[in-house]
């Protein structure tokens, strides 16, 4: 059974720029969850979103949105990237009920 | 405000010999814990995880406990490998599908 699985697996941006973010839950998970791991921290909480609708999202500005397709996929779009969004973005998805969150391998956004 | 708090960035431990990670959270509402642990370049993959009806819960070699009244969970890992060296986040939840909460993690090495 496939993982999940995000790409691309770097990005480089110049500050100002839009970045997008894809994501491919497991099959048959219908929560996607993104984070972001920023260098020294821990995985910050970005966005939630199941059965194609938003239902949370941390404590970050709006420039920060996603959306979730009608497969599950998810997208996660940064707007006007200033050189602090540089980190690892990780995508995790779980079932229906679930907690435990099975994570993609990230992908790492450089803006310069 | 950090609400799952990981208090040792690093923690160095002999192969054979016992690791212990510590964990605290400030949210009495968290309901539900989890340990992952994350290689370089790869995504945080699921290790152990316990309800707060419980105090223990045990899977191989791994054993997290829980302390709801010191707000205390930790990891013990027995015997160490080398192979368990990465950096190991502790997560909490209030309840079942909801998205986690991460601590900052903590960067286990075992020496051979």
């Amino acid at each position: 059974e496939a993982g999940v699985t995000q790409s691309p697996t770097h990005l480089i941006k110049t500050r100002g720029q839009q970045a997008t973010l894809r994501c491919s839950p497991i099959s048959g998970h219908t929560s996607v969850y993104w984070y972001q791991q920023a260098l020294g921290l821990g995985l910050q909480f970005l966005l939630w979103y199941d059965e194609g609708e938003e239902r949370n999202r941390g404590n970050f500005p709006p420039r920060f949105s996603g959306r979730q397709f009608p497969n599950y996929s998810s997208e996660l779009n940064v707007n006007a990237l200033e050189l602090e969004d540089s980190a690892l973005y990780l995508c995790a998805s779980s079932p229906t009920g679930g907690t435990e969150a099975f994570f993609g391998q990230g992908t790492r956004l450089t803006v310069v | 405000d950090q609400q799952v708090k990981q208090n040792s960035p690093s923690l160095s431990v002999q192969e054979g010999r016992i690791s212990i990670l510590n964990c605290d959270y400030t949210n009495s509402m968290f309901d539900y814990f989890l340990w992952y642990k994350k290689y370089p370049a790869e995504g945080p993959t699921f290790l152990i995880s316990i309800s707060s009806i419980k105090d223990k819960n045990e899977d191989g070699r791994f054993t997290v406990f829980l302390n709801k009244s010191a707000k205390h969970l930790s990891l013990h890992i027995v015997p160490s490998q080398p192979g368990d060296s990465a950096v190991y986040f502790c997560a909490a939840s209030p309840i079942r599908h909801t998205p986690l909460v991460f601590g900052k993690g903590t960067r286990l090495s075992v020496i051979a």
